[in-house]
């Protein structure tokens, strides 16, 4: 069974900060995509990894697949209050349209 | 824009109770997913289905049916709910099977509480 793991579960920063959170894996996944959930809402798409040691970039947030396709992170520059919710990395599993979900990091940023 | 809908936001229903969660989508896509989402637990998947009247059990799909009488419809059934099936449930949709970049659309999640 393929896990993902996040870390850390909860996190309270102020703004200005920067911040990172991981998702880590056992096993090796074909691509890793990282979603976002304001309350209220369903997740939202940030971005897909594909590539072990891609790294993307969307404004202040960077992502990087690990060069052997297990783990992930998620950085974020000068986190600002708009950048509050829930963070869910999912990664592509046996079967291409079946997704695995990590457990979220709750991010709250305090004005 | 891409559009998943849920027919009710908050539903509270008595233990015993038969449950329909609807779910449309407006984007023409071939797959659909039920996931139920607890907190510490992440989403779930209850069942899928990638065609008309296809389905495919997902991970956790004691207690739970579902239909896709139509393309843009998947409705996730409680037979009988019972307080363990209190969460959050979410609808999804993607386009085709085989993309490992596929993006799946959420709705905005139907929160249920059986009493």
């Amino acid at each position: 069974t393929q896990l993902l793991e996040q870390s850390p579960q909860f996190l309270s920063i102020q703004e200005g900060e920067n911040l990172t959170v991981y998702c880590n894996s056992s096993s090796v996944f074909s691509s890793l995509q990282w979603y976002r959930q304001e309350p209220g809402e369903g997740p939202v798409l940030l971005v897909t990894v594909v590539t072990g040691g891609e790294v993307k970039k969307l404004k202040r947030l960077t992502f990087q697949f690990g060069d052997a396709r297990k783990d992930s992170s998620l950085h974020i520059t000068a986190a600002q209050p708009g950048d509050t919710g829930l963070y869910l990395c999912a990664g592509a599993g046996d079967s291409s349209y079946k997704l695995i979900f990590g457990s979220g990091t709750r991010l709250l940023v305090r004005p | 824009d891409v559009k998943v809908t849920q027919s009710s936001r908050y539903l509270v229903k008595r233990t015993g109770e038969k449950v329909f969660l609807e779910c449309v989508q407006d984007m023409d896509h071939e797959n659909m997913f039920w996931y139920r989402q607890d907190p510490g637990l992440g989403l779930r998947l209850i069942y899928f289905s990638y065609d008309v009247k296809m389905k495919e059990k997902g991970d956790i799909p004691e207690g739970y049916s579902v239909s896709r009488e139509k393309k843009e419809r998947f409705s996730l059934i409680l037979e009988s709910a019972s307080t363990n099936q209190t969460s959050m449930y979410l609808c999804a949709s993607s386009l085709s099977i085989g993309g490992i970049r596929e993006t799946q659309y959420f709705g905005p999640g139907t929160r249920l509480l059986v009493l």
